[in-house]
């Protein structure tokens, strides 16, 4: 079946550590790719997405995403994350209609 | 600030008692989803509105439902709710997705238990 994978399901980081979320997903064509973002206690919202152009992708917050088309995956990452990074991420995929597929999230623990 | 409103955040019913789950925007967009979440699973889509065009998934049960009365309002009706409907629903909207490409603003969720 088509889907989307997040590798962790949790992450625990200290503050200043490296942050890379996996995301692979199982569709060929031409794909447009999401990273939401849900702080505790608040809506899911947009981090950042892909469609077309630079494959390497900056959000918000000092995330970024690469897409690789071979790799059919689509990584989060921060150089470096911060206690406020704390939340729950997921990765979702569409092919240009109007259903979005998601992801089933990675919880993100960032220590102080 | 423009956003997106459900109501209410918990909701409590008895197994087969039905329920109805409101959505509402300031937005003015065109589409309106629902989606269900259950615990540590991916958000599913359930259907959505293009404007007053309903639009079913395919494995969407038959025990819920939709309304749209006007732009800004959408219900979710679930029937008669099973254990297993017990989740976190989901609201979202977006402006025209045709190209797959739009952002989706979420609602911040009802969350039902069922009893």
């Amino acid at each position: 079946a088509q889907s989307v994978s997040q590798h962790n399901h949790h992450v625990i980081l200290s503050e200043a550590a490296s942050l890379e979320l996996g995301c692979n997903y199982s569709y060929g064509g031409t794909v447009n790719l999401f990273w939401y973002v849900q702080y505790p206690g608040q809506h899911l919202q947009l981090l950042l997405k892909y469609f077309s152009g630079d494959p390497l992708v900056k959000g918000i917050k000092g995330f970024e995403a690469e897409f690789i088309k071979s790799k059919f995956s689509f990584n989060l990452r921060k150089p470096s994350v911060q206690w406020s990074d704390t939340a729950e991420y997921f990765c979702a995929v569409n092919k240009g209609s109007f259903k979005t597929i998601f992801g089933a999230g990675t919880r993100l623990f960032v220590k102080a | 600030d423009a956003m997106v409103i459900q109501n209410p955040r918990y909701q409590v019913t008895q197994f087969g008692k039905p329920v109805t789950l409101s959505c509402s925007q300031t937005l003015n967009h065109n589409v309106m989803y629902w989606y269900q979440q259950k615990s540590s699973q991916a958000p599913k889509l359930l259907f959505h509105y293009y404007d007053k065009d309903f639009n079913n998934e395919a494995d969407t049960p038959d025990n819920f439902q939709s309304r749209r009365p006007n732009t800004s309002l959408c219900f979710l009706d679930i029937r008669s709710p099973g254990l297993g409907d017990a989740a976190m629903y989901l609201c979202a909207t977006s402006r025209d997705p045709s190209g797959g490409t739009d952002t989706q603003y979420f609602g911040p969720g009802t969350r039902l238990t069922v009893l």
